[in-house]
């Protein structure tokens, strides 16, 4: 079955610890992202990529990095200078042309120890 | 600034029929979106509009007026498993989506 893939399901951190999420995807899907989603507030974006070893900031990047160095996978860490990394975090890819629907991944929760 | 307004929760009751508003004030269009997401899930694709005008896909409609920079999903026959927020989102000039807060949907018997 075709699909996103995100791993683990929960996440814990430590203070001053950094944290890897991982995302991949069998779409054959080119572009990917990464978002945040807190109670009551919209999706904000972290990262995108739109083809292999290519990425972009989006509108909270600040504290996590990424990196695309195959086209199934979009890894996300959520460094130490994330002072508030308590979230769900949702990987995303999609299909590209017209529409561009974006699909989703299973999401990880983190919270911090 | 750019902006998406829906309601934060509605109640509905099994079986009736639901209307759920989203207003956006954005930088360009480039078409909007619906997705449902149910608790601790992720959100799952509903509908596409980009032309104004009625989309219908079985028990779910969605509506769109680009000049008034509003949108609605109507959702018919309600079911207790149709309890879920719903994400309206818009696609913007430089083709990132900006998404609103959802509206949580309770169904009740």
């Amino acid at each position: 079955d075709g699909g996103i893939t995100q791993s683990p399901k929960y996440l814990f951190r430590k203070e001053g610890q950094n944290v890897t999420l991982s995302c991949e995807q069998n779409l054959n899907h080119d572009a990917m992202y990464w978002y945040r989603q807190d109670p009551g507030q919209g999706l904000r974006l972290i990262y995108y990529s739109q083809i292999v070893n290519d990425f972009q900031k989006g509108d909270i990047a600040e504290g996590y990095s990424v990196s695309r160095e195959k086209k199934e996978s979009f890894p996300l860490t959520v460094t130490s200078a994330q002072k508030n990394p308590t979230a769900f975090y949702l990987c995303a890819s999609s299909t590209g042309g017209g529409k561009n629907i974006q699909y989703f991944g299973a999401g990880t929760r983190l919270s911090v120890l | 600034g750019q902006n998406i307004d829906q309601p934060t929760e509605m109640t509905a009751t099994e079986g009736a029929i639901v209307q759920i508003n989203c207003t956006y004030q954005t930088s360009g269009f480039n078409g909007l979106f619906w997705y449902q997401q149910h608790a601790g899930e992720a959100p799952t694709f509903l509908s596409y509009n980009v032309l104004d005008g009625l989309e219908e896909k079985g028990r779910f409609s969605s509506f769109l007026s680009r000049s008034k920079g509003y949108s609605y999903l109507l959702l018919k026959e309600l079911q207790m498993k149709d309890s879920a927020s719903y994400l309206c989102a818009v696609r913007s000039f430089n083709y990132q989506l900006i998404w609103g807060a959802g509206t949580k949907l309770i169904i009740k018997p």
